[in-house]
């Protein structure tokens, strides 16, 4: 049984760009979470899907936007990259309404 | 005051110890409490959870939850060094969004 799975592992990008990370879901669940985690520190809640749509939003600014697919699968977006946006991005399943959260193993994404 | 407090370490430890994590929290609609073990450059894995006061065992770990004083615990028994990672205590509201403290790192020393 697969786990979370995220891709890519690693991106650099330079300021200002675009980035599009993406996630599936562990077998069975149909929420998904996305998390920042900065260097030393715990992860930061960015946003939730469920059934499409935008369940419940941390407090990242819009240049974070996201999607999930009918398959569960989600996408997550960041426009005009800053170097703060440097970090690792985690992608969390779960199977509505239950609390358990899995996390895949993250992107790390750089910013130069 | 930052919703949640953990002491980010490093605790290092002989093999064999008792370790104990602990983390406060000031937010009364918290009501799940979690704790994650992650490995370097890997994500968070789930260790243990609870939605009330009291001990949950399982194996080596203990979870304790004092919700009158708003401080949750996690104790490992007989540490090993494949032990050593960084410990994420976690809370949930209803909204299902996870709150996490920063981390603490733990060292089992061979």
């Amino acid at each position: 049984d697969a786990g979370v799975t995220q891709s890519p592992t690693h991106l650099i990008k330079t300021r200002g760009q675009q980035v599009t990370l993406r996630c599936s879901p562990k077998s069975g669940h149909d929420t998904v979470s996305w998390y920042q985690q900065a260097l030393g520190q715990g992860p930061q809640f960015i946003f939730q899907y469920y059934e499409e749509e935008e369940r419940q939003r941390g407090n990242f600014p819009d240049r974070f936007s996201g999607h999930q697919f009918p398959n569960y699968s989600s996408e997550l977006n960041v426009n005009a990259l800053l170097l703060g946006d440097s970090a690792l991005y985690l992608c969390a399943s779960s199977l509505a309404p239950r609390a358990e959260q899995f996390f895949g193993p993250g992107t790390r994404l750089t910013v130069l | 005051q930052k919703e949640v407090e953990q002491d980010p370490g490093p605790l290092s430890v002989p093999e064999g110890a008792i370790v104990s994590l602990n983390c406060t929290y000031s937010n009364s609609a918290f009501q799940y409490f979690m704790w994650y073990r992650q490995y370097s450059r890997k994500g968070p894995e789930l260790l243990m959870y609870t939605y009330s006061s009291g001990n949950k065992e399982d194996g080596r770990f203990t979870a304790q939850v004092d919700k009158s004083s708003k401080y949750i615990s996690l104790f490992i028994r007989d540490s090993q060094p494949s032990d050593s990672a960084t410990y994420l205590c976690a809370f949930l509201t209803g909204r299902r969004a996870l709150t996490f403290g920063s981390g603490t790192r733990l060292q089992v020393q061979p």
